[in-house]
């Protein structure tokens, strides 16, 4: 079965960066697009972007260009998202999404999420 | 970017009732439309896809409706453990965009 198994809870201070990783298993790893979506305390959800395990392209979010990096290890089917020059605003769960191959859009699995608290 | 109006933002009805959240999109996205459930501390789950698409083991309570800007979920009979917030999500494919609705709280009253 499809799983995705998200890295622990992080804390960090304004300005440091912060790596989440999402590895993935129960299917060929390669074949699906992954998205980050994130949500901070008591509000909604938030798209990040999306990687293509394949090839390693992406496409981001214009809100947070610039800051965030999400690359893949096609060796351990492992996914990361990376976040810099963090803020307080960044608090937030930050989840790894699936797509499918004819619905790559629709969020049909989730990891459990990753609570990134960021302050000083 | 594409901007989702879902309402309302909270809602309270009791079990057994007809429950309906709508959402309403800034320009036509087609049937580019999903909704999920989410429960305190989990992460959301898929209910439909597609505006009117069930997901498989999804109960057949749920539904989904619409297409162009205005869309509609709808439980037909409301039931305990559907306490939750639920969120409509839009899609484009070229190039990648994701926007979500705001969410409705749905309590039992």
């Amino acid at each position: 079965q499809v799983q995705l198994v998200q890295s622990g809870a992080e804390v960090k201070k304004p300005g440091a960066s912060v790596k989440v990783s999402c590895k993935a298993s129960g299917y060929t790893f390669t074949s699906y697009y992954m998205h980050w979506v994130r949500q901070a305390p008591g509000q909604g959800l938030e798209w990040m972007g999306i990687i293509n395990p394949s090839g390693g392209s992406t496409s981001y979010a214009q809100k947070f260009q610039g800051r965030v990096t999400m690359t893949r290890d096609t060796s351990t089917s492992t996914v990361y998202m990376e976040l810099s020059s963090l803020r307080s605003e960044d608090t937030a769960v930050y989840y790894c999404a699936r797509g499918d191959v004819d619905t790559a859009m629709v969020f049909w699995y989730w990891g459990q999420g990753t609570l990134v608290t960021v302050s000083s | 970017d594409i901007q989702m109006t879902q309402s309302p933002s909270s809602l309270s009805a009791s079990v057994g009732d007809r429950v309906t959240i709508t959402c309403q999109a800034s320009q036509d996205i087609s049937n580019y439309l999903n909704w999920y459930q989410q429960k305190p501390g989990k992460a959301p789950k898929l209910l439909i896809y597609d505006a009117s698409n069930l997901e498989t083991g999804v109960p057949s309570r749920f539904s989904g409706s619409g297409s162009g800007t205005d869309f509609t979920f709808t439980i037909s009979s409301l039931q305990p453990e559907d306490i939750a917030t639920y969120y409509c999500q839009q899609y484009d494919n070229l190039p990648p965009e994701v926007t979500f609705g705001q969410g409705t709280r749905l309590e039992i009253k």
